[in-house]
């Protein structure tokens, strides 16, 4: 049973460019979760994906956007980069519903 | 909204010594509770989960109580080891949000040899 990976582990981007962040679900699981983490924080609820569709959204805008794929892997991409998207980004995979949420490694982005 | 909060924000403690860590939320409305541990830069490891309608779970040194009632969980970790040594985050997931978890900013552990 594989678990959840993302990619890249690591990333410099400049301020107003463009990202895209990737991560494969563990076995099993339908739904995927994004958080950021900025430094000394808990991690803060993006968005997750269901069947393909968001379902469910944090507080943030519109510039942070994501897909979800038919093999339930999925993708958060994140337009017009500012310095304060700087930070780790998990991602969470479960089977839709209440069961128990496994992590990746997350992704460090930094932006410059 | 539901928030989270984790008392203290850091704790450090000579090994062999037990402890608990504290996590409160404000909405009793909630489905479960996950416990996360966390190494510096790295992703969270799930350690327990607690659902609503329990009142303990224990994984080896480990074990969670949860009183959703008045809103609070505990974690109490035995016998410390300088491996303990991470920050522990507590999460709870509500009634009507499906897979989102609401987290605390966690509380950071040094368990000293």
């Amino acid at each position: 049973e594989t678990g959840v990976t993302q990619s890249p582990t690591h990333l410099i981007k400049t301020r107003g460019q463009q990202v895209t962040l990737r991560c494969s679900s563990q076995s099993g699981h339908n739904t995927v979760s994004w958080y950021q983490q900025a430094l000394g924080q808990g991690p803060q609820f993006i968005f997750q994906y269901y069947r393909e569709e968001e379902n469910g959204r944090g507080n943030f805008p519109p510039r942070f956007s994501g897909l979800q794929f038919p093999n339930y892997s999925s993708e958060l991409n994140v337009n017009a980069l500012e310095l304060d998207d700087s930070a780790l980004y998990l991602c969470a995979s479960n089977v839709w519903g209440y069961t128990e949420a496994f992590f990746g490694q997350g992704t460090r982005l930094t932006v410059v | 909204k539901q928030e989270v909060t984790q008392i203290p924000a850091a704790l450090s403690v000579p090994e062999g010594e037990n402890l608990v860590l504290n996590c409160s939320f404000t909405d009793s409305a909630i489905y479960n509770l996950q416990w996360f541990r966390q190494d510096p830069g790295k992703g969270l490891t799930s350690l327990l989960l607690i659902q609503s309608s329990q009142r303990e779970q224990t994984s080896g040194r480990l074990n969670a109580s949860l009183d959703k009632s008045s809103g609070r969980s505990t974690l109490y970790i035995a016998a410390s080891q300088p491996g303990d040594s991470a920050t522990y985050l507590c999460a709870v997931r509500q009634e009507t949000s499906g897979s989102r978890l609401t987290f605390g900013e966690g509380t950071q552990l040094t368990v000293n040899p």
